[in-house]
């Protein structure tokens, strides 16, 4: 597919169970970010790589989140002890360089429930 | 980073100009303005962006003022499909893309 994959599209879970959200960029984009979404409100910034290495992490909310991109191209993010407040949709961006003259293309989420 | 205020919503008829507003009166030198639009259920799709120059593009226009302390998100003429939340965001050196509350425009036929 040309657009950002995000998979799976929806996860229900139990509190304190662990999760990973995947996340496919478009080829060859250098730069990935991962935000979270409440409802009613704008996307919140989590974390931003710059091909393996996270470049700013400091919107990770505490240690139970942790994201990975060990090749550069697919995106993992990690979520321990889940709790209900962890509930929203997880959204994925790249853009080809990451430079603030770039655009960035989303996913289309993954929606997270935890019960 | 720098800020940016934006109504919380707005209401156009279809077939008619809108013009979203946007104040970022703290925005520096290199930070670069961005429109995002998030349709329901949907990621955030880009809009347009620029820096200094009014820019044009195929779904919309963004008028700069010459401070730079304000910008304008302009639809030639809203149809239904472009009822969504819009978001005005400014990415300097750092790179990130920080979102707002953003304006949601609603669309009356």
């Amino acid at each position: 597919g040309a657009g950002v994959s995000q998979t799976p599209s929806n996860k229900v879970t139990e509190k304190g169970k662990y999760v990973e959200l995947r996340c496919d960029p478009i080829s060859g984009h250098t730069a990935l970010y991962w935000y979270r979404q409440s409802l009613g409100q704008g996307p919140e910034f989590l974390i931003y790589f710059q091909g393996t290495g996270a470049a700013d992490d400091s919107g990770l909310p505490n240690d139970r989140f942790f994201a990975v991109r060990p090749e550069g191209s697919v995106s993992t993010l990690k979520i321990q002890r889940t709790e209900r407040g962890d509930s929203a949709v997880y959204l994925c961006a790249s853009s080809s360089s990451g430079g603030p003259n770039t655009e960035a293309f989303f996913g289309q989420g993954t929606r997270l429930t935890v019960v | 980073d720098a800020k940016t205020t934006q109504p919380n919503s707005m209401e156009s008829n279809e077939e008619e100009p809108v013009h979203l507003p946007c104040n970022h009166s703290t925005i520096s030198g290199t930070d670069y303005i961005h429109w995002y639009r998030q349709l329901p259920s949907q990621g955030p799709e880009y809009v347009i962006h620029g820096l200094t120059s009014n820019v044009n593009n195929r779904m919309a226009s963004l008028a700069i003022a010459e401070d730079r302390k304000s910008s304008t998100l302009i639809l030639h003429r809203a149809t239904l499909r472009d009822a969504a939340v819009y978001y005005c965001i400014l990415t300097g050196t750092g790179n990130q893309f920080y979102f707002g509350t953003g304006t949601s425009l609603t669309v009356i036929p």
